[in-house]
């Protein structure tokens, strides 16, 4: 079964960091560019960060933008979000998803979340 | 940067009802790279239909997407009830995407 399974969420001190990981397994991982979704408690999905399969191109979400960075191990089916200088508003459940090239680059598969809680 | 406007927030209806669901951007897009994603709470976004109209393998023919110059929209013919869920438009352009706020549909 195509899955890919987050972990590494947690409770983490306003200004703190975190790494969030993201396994991919029963496809090949290395052919697929990644996303990073989030979804603070109430509100929508808010797109994260995006890198293409050989982690030549990576882009962010101005909210974002200078404090996380998204990063891959395509040797282990994985992809990372290297998170600092987190701030309240990101306390949110975030997803990893597969991205389909092929498919206009939509997200087919995605990840059961992680949660990160941001506060004192 | 484009800005995808779902509506309505909220959609009451009762099984059996046709749901119609908007996503307005706010600058002319391409239907190429618009998708539409159910979600439910504490479960994983499910991809439905990309192309704007091309519906996933999987995904009964009750769901059907289209557009219209910057519209789209998402329409779910006889709702039944695992279809009770918020629904999301996406859209790619030059390796950064959009998510619209969502429209939940709910039970009336």
């Amino acid at each position: 079964e195509v899955k890919l399974v987050e972990s590494g969420g947690g409770l983490v001190q306003p200004g703190g960091s975190l790494r969030l990981s993201c396994e991919g397994s029963d496809f090949k991982f290395s052919t697929y560019d990644m996303n990073w979704v989030r979804q603070a408690p109430g509100k929508g999905l808010e797109w994260v960060s995006y890198i293409t399969n050989s982690a030549g191109s990576t882009t962010y979400a101005e909210s974002v933008k200078g404090r996380f960075t998204v990063s891959r191990d395509n040797a282990k089916n994985s992809v990372y979000l290297h998170m600092n200088s987190l701030r309240a508003d990101d306390t949110a459940v975030y997803y990893c998803a597969r991205n389909v090239r092929a498919w206009n680059y939509c997200m087919d598969v995605w990840g059961q979340g992680s949660t990160v809680i941001v506060s004192s | 940067e484009i800005v995808l406007t779902q509506s309505p927030d909220t959609l009451s209806l009762s099984p059996g009802e046709r749901a119609t669901l908007s996503c307005r951007a706010d600058q002319r897009v391409s239907s190429r790279y618009l998708s539409w994603y159910q979600h439910k709470p504490g479960r994983a976004p499910r991809l439905l239909i990309y192309d704007a109209s091309i519906r996933v393998t999987g995904i009964p023919d009750r769901f059907s997407g289209s557009a219209t110059g910057t519209d789209f929209t998402l329409t779910i013919s006889r709702l039944e009830p695992e279809d009770f869920a918020v629904y999301y438009c996406q859209h790619y352009d030059s390796l950064r995407f959009a998510f619209g706020g969502g429209t939940k549909v709910e039970i009336k």
